[in-house]
């Protein structure tokens, strides 16, 4: 049973344009969302979180939106450069059931093409 | 240090030999844990210390899986009787408490062979 998905295996955009990235989960324990970027053979690098009580939460070029109610959270990069081509991996907590392991989608490969 | 440091990179083992992983947290960090990545990009939880107290186990196949954060050393992860099954990447993560980011190392890729 998979709690966390991301369902875009891959996403294609041209430099410069947004890229959006999309994570929906199953378990309303869930209280704590992350982004990671992971190149090859390299280790998952944090980006950006959210708490439940927030709905978005921003860092420079990089915006993560929730919506409790549809269970559904989504990374907007913008603008969108090269550098920023890597897997991308959605993963939750349930920090009020002191529960501080990480739950991870099956992530997405953002190609940011020239 | 800045970052978390896994030791070795690379670790080759014969089927039915033990393999031992290090892992030096972030320093601060209260936490630590430890996640497979079996399929290319599946990651599975197995454990986290607080301190050097186990917090959650239930990710652990306890049978051959153990693992240790003492104090002033590296955590570790060893597991005896290796299986064809345990070839995977093991990442360790650590995070200065509860509520914080996890912050992961570049993992150990262990082979069975």
């Amino acid at each position: 049973d998979q709690q966390v998905k991301q369902n875009s295996p891959s996403l294609s955009v041209q430099e410069g344009r947004i890229s959006i990235l999309n994570c929906d989960y199953t378990n309303s324990m869930f209280d704590y969302f992350l982004w990671y970027k992971k190149y090859p053979a390299e280790g998952p690098t944090f980006l950006i979180s959210i708490s439940s009580i927030k709905d978005k939460n921003e860092d420079g070029r990089f915006t993560v939106f929730l919506n409790k109610s549809a269970k559904h959270l989504s990374l907007h990069i913008v603008p969108s450069q090269p550098g920023d081509s890597a897997v991308y991996f959605c993963a939750a907590s349930a920090l009020g059931g002191s529960n501080y392991k990480l739950t991870f989608g099956k992530g997405t490969l953002l190609t940011v093409n020239p | 240090g800045e970052e978390v440091a896994q030791t070795p990179k690379h670790l080759v083992r014969g089927e039915g030999q033990k393999a031992k992983l290090y892992c030096a947290p972030i320093k601060g960090h209260s936490y630590v844990f430890w996640y497979q990545q079996v399929l290319k990009n599946e990651f599975k939880f197995l454990i986290s210390f607080q301190n050097e107290n186990v917090f959650d186990e239930t990710g652990m196949p306890k049978e051959r899986f153990s693992a240790k954060c003492l104090p002033n050393s590296p955590c570790s992860l060893e597991i005896q009787a290796t299986k064809l099954e345990d070839s995977a990447v093991y990442f360790c993560a650590s995070s200065r408490d509860r509520g914080q980011p996890q912050h992961f190392g570049d993992g150990t890729r262990l082979s069975i062979l």
